[in-house]
This record gives structure tokens, sequence and C-alpha cells, in this order.
């Protein structure tokens, strides 16, 4: 089976432009949540999709916002780039919002 | 969620068990308690997790203490791929966010 496959693997944007963070979930698996992780911290959950409807937020602004597909497939959208923003950005699924999370790799954003 | 208290950082011979503590004394019990690692530059991986009985598979062990206010992840047989940063994490039930903190650094030494 594949895993949580994330892309692109790297990515520099200037402040102000937007950007878009794709993810594949993990066959069979129908939840998909994002993560912000800042250098030197753990993760930090943004939000969660279940069966193509957003299911629970974190602590960031209105310009963090997603989508989930028929296919499970999800994307991460982020408007007016900031440079607070620059981070790893994680995807993980699950099936049924089951206990244990398969992560990807994660999409490495720098705001310059 | 509860939150959890570990130490920063750990270093563990290698071959030897590598026993990796967490508080968590405000946990209710409905929380579970779970483990992830994160090598760098990789995402982060499940080990393990419980909600009170004593926990094995085949990457580690997790005892959790009768007050369920502490637990300790044993990773038996350290080798130099166990070298990454560790975070226990309670949660409720299936609830749809992990809270990671930062972690535990463990350096497996040659």
């Amino acid at each position: 089976e594949t895993g949580v496959t994330q892309s692109p693997t790297h990515l520099i944007k200037t402040r102000g432009q937007q950007v878009t963070l794709r993810c594949s979930s993990q066959s069979g698996h129908n939840t998909v949540s994002w993560y912000q992780q800042a250098l030197g911290q753990g993760p930090q959950f943004i939000f969660q999709y279940y069966r193509e409807e957003e299911n629970g937020r974190g602590n960031f602004p209105p310009r963090f916002s997603g989508l989930q597909f028929p296919n499970y497939s999800s994307e991460l959208n982020v408007n007016a780039l900031e440079l607070d923003d620059s981070a790893l950005y994680l995807c993980a699924s699950s099936l049924e919002n089951n206990y244990g999370y398969t992560f990807g790799s994660g999409t490495r954003l720098t705001v310059v | 969620d509860a939150k959890t208290t570990q130490p920063p950082s750990m270093d563990c011979a290698e071959g030897r068990a590598a026993n990796l503590p967490c508080n968590h004394s405000t946990i209710s019990g409905n929380e579970y308690v779970y483990w992830y690692r994160q090598i760098h530059s990789q995402g982060p991986q499940y080990i393990i997790h419980g909600l009170k009985n004593n926990e094995t598979n085949e990457m580690a062990s997790l005892i959790i203490t009768e007050d369920r206010k502490s637990s300790t992840l044993i990773l038996p047989h350290a080798t130099l791929r166990d070298t990454a940063v560790y975070y226990c994490i309670v949660r409720v039930g299936r609830a749809n966010n992990l809270f990671f903190g930062t972690g535990t650094r463990l350096t497996v030494i040659p």
C-alpha cells in the first residue's frame, strides 16, 4: 500500500502571494489533517477534513483554507503569505479518524 | 486535551533500553496516551498508544502508572535509527487533533 504523499517537497514564495499544497492520502484512508511545524517546534494542528467536510480547526486565521476531494486527496491553501508562514507543512491521513495517523514527509515552505 | 511534560533531551547507548518519561498529571479518564516520533526531515511516525493498561507492539512498550499521571515509552534495544524526537500526546478518544508539544530528542550513541 502507498503511504501519504505530499507535493511539492520544497517551495519558495514571496510575502503576499498565495500557495497551494497537495496531499494524497494513504489508500483506504478517508480523513486528512494538516499541521504546521515551525523550526524547532512540534507540529500544530491546522484543520481536518472527513468525507470532504471540514471536521475541526485549530487556531489559524481564515487565510488558511482547505479542500478534500472525492478520492480523499486534499489541498491546503494559504493566502496573503507572511514571513511567519515559513514552516514544514505536514499532511496526515487516517481511516474514520481512527487511532493511528500516517504522516507524509511534508512540504517545506519558505516565504521571503 | 491535557498537556504533557517531557525532558528536552536524552542519550542512550546503542543496544541498551531507552526509557522515555512523560508526565500528564491533568489527564482525564477518557484521554489516551499516544507516542509518536519524528526522524529528521520526515513526518511523525505513530509508535503506540494506551488508555490504562500497559501495551506492547513490535516497536516499543508503553508503561502507564496506576494513577495515569505519567507514562514511560520503552525501546528495548535502541539502534542508531531510533535517534529522533519523541512526542508524548494525550488525546480524547478519536478527537481530530494531536497536540504535539516539543518532545524529547533521543540520541542513540554507538
